[in-house]
């Protein structure tokens, strides 16, 4: 069975500094990766997909298939960046069915 | 478009009581899915309906739980002679019609919490 691994629960850091959410997954085949976000009293939202490769609110996160990751960044952190993060991949081309990890709060402080 | 609305928001239950959690799609959405969050867990897919058709169970209990998205009215979430094991937080998701490959939008959730 697939699996999400996230191994930060909690992540700080300064506002304008880098910040990588890590993320690794288990699975044989070939699964399509997300990111999905909540801020604070929001409901969870898609942030980005791998299959799109694009760079939503600065951030971007690429599959790498050897080391099995998924790494969300963004250069320079700010303040409405702090949230929940959860990283999640589906398997066997439908999106519905997601597998998500445990999730990492980030805070961006001043 | 207000977007997936679930409700109770917040629900206690004694054990042995039924849960009932309510969720409608957003306009236009025809697919829903439930998924549920255990405490310091990730969401967890539970099923995937269509109107009056269960698509995808696998992820439910085999027991006391059940789902249906009937032709009119919300989508609801059952769950019989709840334990102390069911306090969780239960999401709804859904997506318009198409090939299982379009974004998926969460609800704000559902807590149960089993006293």
């Amino acid at each position: 069975a697939q699996r999400v691994t996230q191994p930060e629960k909690l992540l700080s850091v300064f506002k304008g500094a880098p910040v990588e959410l890590k993320c690794n997954y288990s699975y044989s085949g070939s699964p399509e990766l997300f990111w999905y976000v909540q801020y604070s009293r929001q409901r969870l939202q898609l942030l980005l997909r791998h299959i799109s490769r694009e760079s939503i609110k600065g951030f971007t996160a690429d599959l790498n298939k050897g080391e099995t990751s998924f790494h969300l960044k963004k250069p320079f952190a700010q303040e409405e960046d702090s949230a929940m993060y959860y990283c999640a991949l589906s398997v066997g081309g439908s999106n519905y069915k997601l597998t998500f990890g445990k999730g990492t709060l980030l805070t961006v402080n001043p | 478009n207000a977007g997936v609305m679930q409700n109770p928001r917040h629900l206690v239950r004694r054990r042995g009581q039924e849960a009932r959690l309510r969720c409608s799609p957003m306009k236009g959405h025809s697919h829903v899915y439930w998924y549920r969050q255990l405490p310091e867990e990730g969401l967890k897919f539970m099923v995937y309906l269509q109107k009056e058709n269960i698509i995808d169970e696998s992820g439910m209990p085999k027991e006391r739980f059940s789902a249906e998205f009937p032709k009119e009215g919300p989508s609801i979430l059952r769950i019989q002679q709840v334990v102390r094991g069911d306090s969780a937080a239960y999401f709804c998701a859904s997506s318009p019609p198409g090939d299982g490959l379009n974004t998926i939008y969460f609800g704000e959730g559902s807590w149960l919490t089993v006293v």
